[in-house]
């Protein structure tokens, strides 16, 4: 199994561009979570799917902010316009409905944004 | 107040050392705990998982929840330099017969253990 894929890995950016993070989680999965890590906010969930369908969005920071999922093995994080305060690493994890395990959460190895 | 508080450390032991990692919580519908482990540069991997109160052993590692304390420890023993990560403790809600299978994080707690 090859894992929760992101893409980029790395992502350079001017401030005021319009950047797409992607992310393809493990076949069968259907939960998909979308994080956003810092050192001074640690990891912070931003918005998470169940069956492609957004369950809770209430982390996404503000509107320049959007995520989709339009399919079971795929989905994005858009950032538009991108200002310096989104430098972070934008993790995708997935886990599976399976007794009480839904919690094992499976993290991909992230995208390092950096905005200048 | 966060509802999941985690000292970030760094805490540095000698090799061999145990280690004793905490957090504490303040939402008392937190029902299952986990803890995740994160190298340098990679996505977080779950570590250990513990449904209820009490210890849960796996290895050199063993995850203790105190629910009336609302605490949580994850103790290593005979610490390895291969230890060396940041270790988050994640705290999931119950509600009905299931659970929303929504982690909230601790900030963290960086770990070093030196040869």
């Amino acid at each position: 199994d090859a894992g929760v894929i992101q893409s980029p890995r790395h992502e350079v950016t001017e401030m005021g561009q319009e950047v797409t993070l992607r992310c393809k989680p493990i076949s069968g999965h259907d939960y998909l979570f979308w994080y956003r890590q810092t050192m001074m906010r640690g990891l912070e969930l931003l918005i998470y799917f169940n069956n492609n369908v957004p369950i809770d969005d209430s982390g996404m920071p503000e509107d320049r902010f959007s995520a989709k999922m339009p399919n079971a093995s795929f989905s994005t994080l858009k950032i538009q316009p991108s200002e310096p305060r989104d430098s972070a690493v934008y993790f995708c994890a997935s886990s599976f409905t399976l007794g009480r395990r839904k919690e094992t959460q499976y993290f991909g190895p992230g995208t390092r944004l950096l905005v200048l | 107040q966060k509802e999941v508080e985690q000292d970030p450390g760094p805490l540095s032991v000698p090799e061999g050392a145990i280690v004793s990692l905490n957090c504490t919580y303040s939402n008392s519908a937190f029902q299952y705990f986990m803890w995740y482990r994160q190298y340098s540069r990679k996505g977080p991997e779950l570590l250990m998982y513990t449904y209820s109160s009490g210890n849960k052993e796996d290895g050199r590692f063993t995850a203790q929840v105190d629910k009336s304390s609302k605490y949580i420890s994850l103790f290593i023993r005979d610490s390895q330099p291969s230890d060396s990560a940041t270790y988050l403790c994640a705290m999931s809600t119950y509600y009905g017969s299931s659970n929303t299978g929504k982690l909230i994080f601790g900030q963290g707690t960086t770990l070093q253990v030196k040869p």
